[in-house]
């Protein structure tokens, strides 16, 4: 069984990029809840997708986006980055969208804004 | 506004004593709490979650206690051990229609031999 796996390990870009992160989901899992980590704090929620669709969303400005493919792999987009955006992204993944279900987490990307 | 609070940064205990982790919640629909472990360049790995059903869940040294009244939890680690050094993140859900997760900043574990 393999588990969640995130790409890149780490990243630099300039303000005003895009980036675009990747994650697998754990094997049998259909749900991927995306989360940022800034330095000092806990993991946000951005937001979820199950079976392909997004069913659920934190306090992140439309720039956030992302998708999930059918073998509910997905992808997390950020557009006109700003130095606040420095983080560490965390994937996800579980069986199910409800509420009670256990998360089992990526390594993370290790993003930075320069 | 925190809904999740960790109010000790960091905690010291030595090898064979109990280590104890504070949380505290404000949204009284938070109806089940986790709790996570980070070592660093890894993810958060689950270590143990208990529903509001209940006030007390224990999976071999580890134990949390709720108490829905007073709206706070503790994690329970005995004996404690090195390899328990971590960063210790509570975590609480609701029944909002999807699993997402409300963290706390977490609480650094040191544990000396």
């Amino acid at each position: 069984e393999t588990g969640v796996t995130q790409s890149p390990t780490h990243l630099i870009k300039t303000r005003g990029q895009q980036v675009t992160l990747r994650c697998s989901s754990q094997s049998g899992h259909n749900t991927v809840s995306w989360y940022q980590q800034a330095l000092g704090q806990g993991p946000q929620f951005i937001f979820q997708y199950y079976r392909e669709e997004e069913n659920g969303r934190g306090n992140f400005p439309p720039r956030f986006s992302g998708l999930q493919f059918p073998n509910y792999s997905s992808e997390l987009n950020v557009n006109a980055l700003e130095l606040d955006d420095s983080a560490l992204y965390l994937c996800a993944s579980s069986s199910g969208g409800g509420p009670y279900t256990e998360a089992f987490f990526g390594q993370g990307t290790r993003l930075t804004v320069v | 506004d925190q809904q999740v609070k960790q109010n000790s940064p960091s905690l010291s205990v030595q090898e064979g004593r109990i280590s104890i982790l504070n949380c505290d919640y404000t949204n009284s629909m938070f109806d089940y709490f986790l709790w996570y472990k980070k070592y660093p360049a890894e993810g958060p790995t689950f270590l143990i979650s208990i529903s509001s059903i209940k006030d007390k869940n224990e999976d071999g040294r580890f134990t949390v206690f709720l108490n829905k009244s007073a709206k706070h939890l503790s994690l329970h680690i005995v004996p404690s051990q090195p390899g328990d050094s971590a960063v210790y993140f509570c975590a609480a859900s609701m029944n909002s229609g999807y699993s997402t997760l409300t963290f706390g900043k977490g609480t650094m574990l040191l544990v000396s031999p």
